[in-house]
């Protein structure tokens, strides 16, 4: 069964700091992976994906993730983070050709200080 | 307009009871989902649904059965509710079961008295 970690639960940074975030997955196949965020009682959005090619995928809001398959990993970087970027952000990832609906990591809790 | 809209919001409702959850999509999406969010932000898949057949059906117990109208829908549906019931519960849809993102709906928190 596959799986996906997420090392920090909590990430406190000051505006204008650099982020990552990191996301390990154990999957033995063929993966899709995602960042979601998710804003304060808001639904889900999708940041970026990564199903193939350039494994320096960018998404919106300025985030960016780098897929490395030697580490399985698969992490999320914004170069200077914004009071708005504050929200709970999930690493998942989906298996190829299987049936199985997203698995997602326990979530990293993003606070962004003014 | 919403892609994917959830019925109820909120619903809360006392142990023992019924309840149903509906879900739409008007994104043309075969696919949909059922996730449960616990208190602890964790998300987990439940079921989901691709052109009108159950294709997963992870370890819920069979109190909670969704029920697929047509594609467009997929209602859930929770008999003789329990405490541990309570989190919020977010409907899901995709364009097919590879390689394509999930869109969700804005949840539907569930609190059981």
């Amino acid at each position: 069964a596959q799986s996906v970690s997420q090392h920090n639960h909590h990430v406190i940074l000051s505006e204008a700091a650099s982020l990552e975030l990191g996301c390990n997955y154990s999957y033995g196949g063929t993966v899709n992976l995602f960042w979601y965020v998710q804003y304060p009682g808001q639904h889900l959005q999708l940041l970026l994906k990564y199903f193939s090619g350039d494994p320096l995928v960018k998404g919106i809001k300025g985030f960016e993730a780098e897929f490395i398959k030697s580490k399985f990993s698969f992490n999320l970087r914004k170069p200077s983070v914004q009071w708005s970027d504050t929200a709970e952000y999930f690493c998942a990832v989906k298996g190829g050709g299987g049936a199985d609906g997203l698995t997602f990591g326990k979530g990293t809790h993003l606070i962004i200080q003014p | 307009d919403t892609a994917v809209s959830q019925t109820p919001k909120y619903l809360v409702t006392q142990m023992g009871n019924d309840k149903s959850i509906k879900c739409e999509q008007n994104l043309g999406h075969d696919t949909m989902y059922w996730y449960k969010q616990d208190s602890k932000k964790f998300l987990k898949i439940m079921f989901s649904y691709n052109n009108k057949e159950l294709i997963i059906n992870e370890t819920v117990p069979n109190r909670f059965s969704p029920k697929s109208p047509d594609k467009a829908h997929l209602n859930l549906h929770i008999n003789s509710l329990e405490l541990g019931d309570s989190a919020v519960y977010f409907c899901a849809s995709s364009r097919g079961r590879e390689n394509q993102p999930q869109h969700f709906g804005d949840g539907t928190r569930l609190s059981i008295l």
